[in-house]
This record gives C-alpha cells, sequence and structure tokens, in this order.
C-alpha cells in the first residue's frame, strides 16, 4: 500500500471549509484513497472513500487530483465538533485482509 | 447502525496478569481486528480474523493472542502483561466481501499496566 503524507495539525474558523491536503505520490491504479477521523477518546470513523472522481456524502468531499497524487478532503463548515485528527489512507482494492495503515495524520482545531 | 462495543473503557492490571479485552459487533460482519494506538506511532494491527475460528497475524502479535469461537466476538488476550503494553487498544469490524473498507471501531479500551 502507498504511503501518505499529511500536515500534522491545521486551523480553521468554525463556520468556513476545512481543505486538509494528503499526498500519495507512490498510489497505484488500483489503490483507493480512505479519510477517517479520531476525536479525542473514540475510536476511528469512516468519512470518505475515492478511486479518481470527486466524491461527496454528508460529511465530506474529497477531491482527488488528476494524476492521483494527492487529494484533498474538503469540511465544507467546520463545526467545533468536527475538532479531530484525520487519517488519510491508501490501499488496494485487491486486498482482501481489510487492513488498514494509520498514519500520523493531521490534527484539525476549529476555532470559534 | 452498526455497533462495536468493547467490554472496558478503562483498565488497570498488574505485570504479569493475564488479561482479556472482548469486543462485540452487532452486524454479522465477518472480519474483525484489534489495534492498539501508541502516541507517535499511529494505530497499528495487532491480529485480525476473517472467520469464526480463523485469525491471522498482524504487524505486532508478539505477546497477544486472540480468539474467535462466535462470529460477534473477538477477544484478544495478554497472556502475562507487561508494562510495555500499556497503550489504548481499539477493536473493529468489516464486512468481508467487496472493496469498500469501511471498519467500525468500538471506543477503545485503554490499559495500564502497572
Amino acid at each position: 500500500d502507498a504511503k501518505t503524507t499529511q500536515p500534522p495539525s491545521m486551523d480553521c474558523a468554525e463556520g468556513r471549509a476545512a481543505n486538509l491536503p494528503c499526498n500519495h505520490s507512490t498510489i497505484s491504479g488500483n489503490e483507493y484513497v480512505y479519510w477517517y477521523r479520531q476525536i479525542h477518546s473514540q475510536g476511528p470513523q469512516y468519512i470518505i472513500h475515492g478511486l479518481k472522481n470527486n466524491e461527496t456524502n454528508e460529511m465530506a468531499s474529497l477531491i482527488i487530483t488528476e494524476d492521483r497524487k494527492s487529494s484533498t478532503l474538503i469540511l465544507p463548515h467546520a463545526t467545533l465538533r468536527d475538532t479531530a485528527v484525520y487519517y488519510c489512507i491508501v490501499r488496494s482494492s485487491g486486498s482482501n485482509t481489510g487492513k488498514l495503515i494509520f498514519g500520523q495524520g493531521t490534527t484539525l482545531q476549529v476555532k470559534p | 447502525d452498526v455497533k462495536v462495543t468493547q467490554s472496558s473503557r478503562y483498565l488497570v492490571k498488574r505485570t504479569g496478569e493475564k488479561v482479556f479485552l472482548e469486543c462485540v459487533q452487532d452486524m454479522d460482519h465477518e472480519n474483525m481486528f484489534w489495534y492498539r494506538q501508541d502516541p507517535g506511532l499511529g494505530l497499528r494491527l495487532i491480529y485480525f480474523s476473517y472467520d469464526v475460528k480463523m485469525k491471522e497475524k498482524g504487524d505486532i502479535p508478539e505477546g497477544y493472542s486472540v480468539s474467535r469461537e462466535k462470529k460477534e466476538r473477538f477477544s484478544l488476550i495478554l497472556e502475562s502483561a507487561s508494562t510495555n503494553q500499556t497503550s489504548m487498544y481499539l477493536c473493529a469490524s468489516r464486512t468481508g466481501t467487496g472493496h469498500y473498507n469501511e471498519q467500525f471501531f468500538g471506543p477503545g479500551t485503554r490499559l495500564t499496566v502497572l
């Protein structure tokens, strides 16, 4: 599975969009990009995933560059409850173990 | 909603004790996982199970064993707890079919070994 690089921390004002970047320059053709987040003292929570097209759900949008070497998770209107560590994970659709490799993630602090 | 529950949120044990961490999921998921989470090291996979009575070692299985006698329950066992096993332990489950890899995590058990 390809390695990902994320900034260690980011701040965002409440009500504004939070844009969290992720680099995955060694991603291969059958690898998906997944985003999870972990709110303090809780287990990680799935947010969204994608292959090459942009994706949107009720929580967030995922923008993947055309060369697929990077992506951005967008929380359109961040709230204080979005303060968490956000993990970008790349893994192959062919893998049947379900193993996720969590890096260090980005700590997003949403400020009033 | 999928629910993954873990037997304890906080646990304190002594060195050498045998420790059981229990995890139960209610969505008939085939796959279940045990991770530990430590500052600066992220989440690391200890063991996983893709079916009843089936288990596979993860990245850091030393000092741990697991048991899956029923589909909904996956237990992590520390045969003889040591201080370096002080950590947050997270259980997860997922359906075994398809590439869609949403894993559902429990709330975690913070284990302290004295």
